[in-house]
């Protein structure tokens, strides 16, 4: 059973498009990550939100973690090819130093 | 640069072969871990360790041990390799202590193939 669910799974979309990617989950975190990996390298960290309702924003990528500290989406806008790759939310419990992954989301933006 | 280096991209091995997988980060962090990667499973916790000669059993370490002698470096051993145990292996670091400002650093993985 996985902790942290994303939505969706693959999303092919034409440059310049808008899109939203959902990490959603039943348990309640106390911060959560989202990263970038690119084919045959690891993730990336892109950034980490630590308070329920925090927006932070990356020059085109908007982060948002739920009031409730269950969920979190992350906004592209004008999408760029350079953006394509495999989203992943991990999401750090209260005690522990381990971060749960979602199933990632395979973003591919076309020219 | 800091980093997080994993000493092969791509290794292939024979069914039945002990097989080490090597990573060493320079950052001085006190966690690391082990994780798997698969298609449609997402990232697996194999084992992570949180001080020297420390370790701790992750979601799925049947199959596998770990070593972490000396700080920098925490190795992955298969003990003996199987096809089920085909995948992408991604190691990772991280600080203890003030846990939301610290994300993982990852290493770029190391594809392995057992046939």
């Amino acid at each position: 059973t996985q902790l942290l669910e994303q939505s969706p799974q693959f999303l092919s979309i034409q440059e310049g498009e808008n899109l939203t990617v959902y990490c959603n989950s039943s348990s309640v975190f106390s911060s959560l990550q989202w990263y970038r990996q690119e084919p045959g390298e690891g993730p990336v960290l892109l950034v980490t939100v630590v308070t329920g309702g925090e927006v932070k924003k990356l020059k085109r990528l908007t982060f948002q973690f739920g009031d409730a500290r269950k969920d979190s989406s992350l906004h592209i806008t004008a999408a760029q090819p350079g953006d394509t790759g495999l989203y992943l939310c991990a999401g750090a419990r209260e005690t522990g130093n381990q971060f749960y992954f979602g199933t990632g989301t395979s973003l591919t933006v076309i020219p | 640069d800091v980093k997080v280096t994993q000493s092969s991209r791509y290794l292939v091995k024979r069914t039945g072969e002990k097989v080490f997988l090597e990573c060493v980060q320079d950052m001085d962090h006190e966690n690391m871990f082990w994780y798997r990667q698969d298609p449609g499973l997402g990232l697996r916790l194999i084992y992570f360790s949180y001080d020297v000669k420390m370790k701790e059993k992750g979601d799925i370490p049947e199959g596998y041990s770990v070593s972490r002698e000396k700080k920098e470096r925490f190795s992955l051993i298969l003990e003996s390799a199987s096809t089920n145990q085909t995948s992408m292996y991604l190691c990772a670091s991280s600080h203890k202590g003030d846990r939301p400002n610290y994300g993982y650093t990852f290493g770029s993985g190391t594809r392995l193939t057992v046939v």
